[in-house]
């Protein structure tokens, strides 16, 4: 069983740039969630989708959106790019929404991105 | 406010020897507790999992330990590898079915040789 798949692994951008980050859940999982994890702040939710709507939404800017298809893939997009916006991004899978302990999360390995 | 705070924030120690990992948390209403590792530019992956009514789990040589009524959790590596050298996080719910996770900033661990 393959567990998620996140595209590209690493990826470099000038600032003003946008950029778009993909995942693919584990086959039957409907729930996507996406992170943004710097060395200062930790992990930070980003925003959560579920059979294509947004569910949960952190506290991140408006260049910051995602969306999903009717796979369950999902997309991640950041416009505008700027220094601070370098960061490992994580997306995790889970059966269904929210973090029910019956289901749990499994993470991705994540998008190193770095906007210079 | 729910916040999760863990110490150390990052910690050494020589192979074979144990340590101590603390989580404490103000996440109300408690649903659920995860310690995760992560190794350097890799996904967090699952280590344990407790519930309000577990106050301990091990998963090989980590244990888990939660105590609910003063918010405390801990996780214990005994006879530690290299490989053991990763971030560790801890991770709580709340109850309520739509509410975000909340992570802790984690510590990070290096073993030596």
């Amino acid at each position: 069983k393959a567990g998620v798949t996140q595209t590209p692994r690493y990826l470099i951008k000038t600032r003003g740039q946008q950029v778009t980050l993909s995942c693919s859940p584990i086959s039957g999982h409907r729930s996507v969630s996406w992170y943004q994890q710097t060395p200062g702040q930790g992990l930070q939710f980003l925003f959560e989708y579920f059979s294509e709507t947004q569910r949960n939404k952190g506290n991140f800017p408006g260049r910051f959106s995602g969306r999903q298809f009717s796979n369950s893939r999902s997309e991640m997009n950041v416009s505008t790019l700027e220094l601070g916006d370098s960061a490992l991004y994580l997306c995790a899978s889970s059966l269904e929404q929210g973090a029910n302990i019956n289901y749990g999360y499994t993470f991705g390995s994540g998008t190193r991105l770095t906007v210079v | 406010k729910n916040q999760v705070e863990q110490s150390p924030q990052s910690l050494i120690i020589l192979e074979g020897k144990n340590c101590t990992l603390q989580c404490n948390y103000t996440v109300s209403p408690f649903s659920n507790l995860r310690w995760y590792k992560q190794d350097t530019g890799r996904g967090p992956v699952s280590l344990t999992i407790m519930t309000f009514s577990e106050n301990t789990k091990s998963n090989g040589r980590y244990t888990a330990t939660l105590d609910a009524d003063t918010k405390q959790s801990s996780l214990h590596i005994t006879a530690s590898q290299l490989s053991d050298s990763a971030s560790y996080i801890c991770v709580v719910s709340a109850a309520r079915r739509d509410d975000k996770i909340i992570f802790g900033k984690g510590t990070r661990l290096h073993i030596l040789p």
